[in-house]
């Protein structure tokens, strides 16, 4: 079993819709969760981070995290063009023992 | 405040040669994280450090050394490079608080010949 999981893709959503990634974890201690954006040719640039387990909202953005199921979600709304890009989910397993999972690529189509 | 910087950004070494490449942090950020990044196995953790001491290692060979120096400043060095070490390596830098939001460095390109 992989540490952390998402599905490859590619996700493609029209734009002004919701576009919904998914991230499971295998470490029941990890501790933080992160979402990252990454354009093609660039790094990873961080969007958003949650802890604790519910909804963060940050703009269009918006991370769940239930860490009984070990599950993260990015639920980003009004995608737009621009959104299209990989998004890697990270799991911080313990004082910053970091793994990433392997992507999901989405297109948001004008 | 500036970014991650990493050097060189390109690099092409031929089989059998080592290499060493820099990182450094964010001002205040203590903690380093080096990542491998091919197109098959995604981004891959190298180690990271913390106060000049390595305190978390991924599943790399120890061809993949590392140090980090007093200043924060991080080098990580790759011996005896083999064909498959052509990568993306990437350096994230974070503070050392309970959230460890890591940012990264653009990267250095290595090639391996």
């Amino acid at each position: 079993q992989k540490e952390v999981e998402q599905n490859s893709g590619p996700l493609s959503v029209p734009e002004g819709a919701i576009a919904s990634l998914n991230c499971t974890y295998s470490d029941r201690g990890s501790q933080s969760f992160f979402w990252y954006r990454q354009y093609s040719g660039k790094s990873p640039e961080l969007i958003m981070f949650i802890y604790s387990n519910g909804d963060k909202e940050d703009g269009r953005f918006t991370a769940q995290l239930n860490k009984a199921s070990q599950y993260v979600s990015l639920l980003i709304r009004d995608s737009q063009p621009s959104d299209s890009a990989t998004y890697l989910c990270a799991v911080n397993r313990n004082n910053n023992d970091m793994r990433f999972g392997a992507g999901t690529r989405l297109t948001v189509k004008p | 405040k500036a970014g991650v910087t990493q050097t060189p950004r390109y690099l092409i070494k031929t089989r059998g040669q080592q290499v060493t490449l820099s990182c450094s942090p964010i001002s205040g950020h203590r903690s380093v994280s080096w990542y491998q990044q091919t197109p098959g196995q995604g981004l891959q953790f190298l180690f990271e450090y913390f106060s000049e001491t390595q305190r978390n290692k991924g599943n790399f060979p120890g061809r993949f050394s590392g140090r980090q120096f007093s200043n924060s400043r991080s080098e990580m060095n790759v011996s005896t490079l083999e064909l498959g070490d052509s990568a993306l390596y990437l350096c994230a830098s974070s503070l050392e608080d309970r959230t460890y939001e890591q940012f990264f460095g653009p990267g250095t390109r290595l090639t391996v010949l």
